[in-house]
């Protein structure tokens, strides 16, 4: 089945740690991107790739890098730069209509 | 920069109820898209709309896009528990490259 992959699905990072999350998709979509989930706050875009090697900084991208390598594989580094990692992380991809989403990672700070 | 406010924030009903959210945009919508997503999951997508007036249903559920393309409602009809869930908007501005903004999210409660 077609669809896209979070992993894992719970993450903690300690004290000036980097973590990395990763998203695999098989939809053969070209655009995907990261969104960060606090509670009350809907969904707030990080970073966002239209195609391999090429991404873009969303609204709240400090702290954060992505690499897009291959058109399946879109991972999100969270850096020590981050202060207030602790939120839900989903990732998703495009097709001409809509956007497709996973199921998500629950990062938390130790 | 398009925001999307939806109302209400939360919502408890009683199942069989009906019930309606709406969700208002700061500017002309170009693409508005609804996804439900259970706590802790990820978004599942259920319509979208983009041509003023239009209506799509799916099951019970029906969503509008008012003639001026700056509003729109999602309306469920006797609910049920399996409805229960957080209702997001989200809006494809034109030239944004497919950078949909999201409203912040209405909490349904169902209560058997």
């Amino acid at each position: 089945d077609g669809g896209i992959t979070q992993s894992p699905k719970y993450l903690f990072r300690k004290e000036g740690q980097n973590v990395t999350l990763s998203c695999e998709q098989n939809l053969n979509h070209d655009a995907m991107y990261w969104y960060r989930q606090d509670p009350g706050q809907g969904l707030r875009l990080i970073y966002y790739s239209q195609i391999v090697n090429d991404f873009q900084k969303g609204d709240i991208a400090e702290g954060y890098s992505v690499s897009r390598e291959k058109k399946e594989s879109f991972p999100l580094t969270v850096t020590s730069a981050q202060k207030n990692p602790t939120a839900f992380y989903l990732c998703a991809s495009m097709d001409p209509e809509k956007l497709f989403f996973g199921s998500g990672t629950q990062l938390s700070v130790l | 920069s398009q925001e999307l406010e939806q109302s209400p924030q939360s919502l408890i009903v009683q199942e069989g109820k009906n019930l309606t959210i709406n969700c208002t945009s700061s500017k002309t919508l170009y693409g508005l898209y609804w996804y439900k997503q259970k706590y802790g999951e990820g978004l599942i997508f259920l319509m979208m709309l983009q041509k003023g007036g239009e209506e799509k249903s799916h099951e019970k559920i029906t969503a509008k896009l008012d003639e001026k393309k700056q509003q729109s409602s999602l309306h469920i009809t006797a609910s049920q528990p399996s409805h229960a869930g957080i209702y997001l908007c989200g809006a494809d501005p034109p030239d944004s490259n497919y950078k949909l903004t999201f409203g912040k999210g209405t909490l349904l409660t169902v209560n058997p």
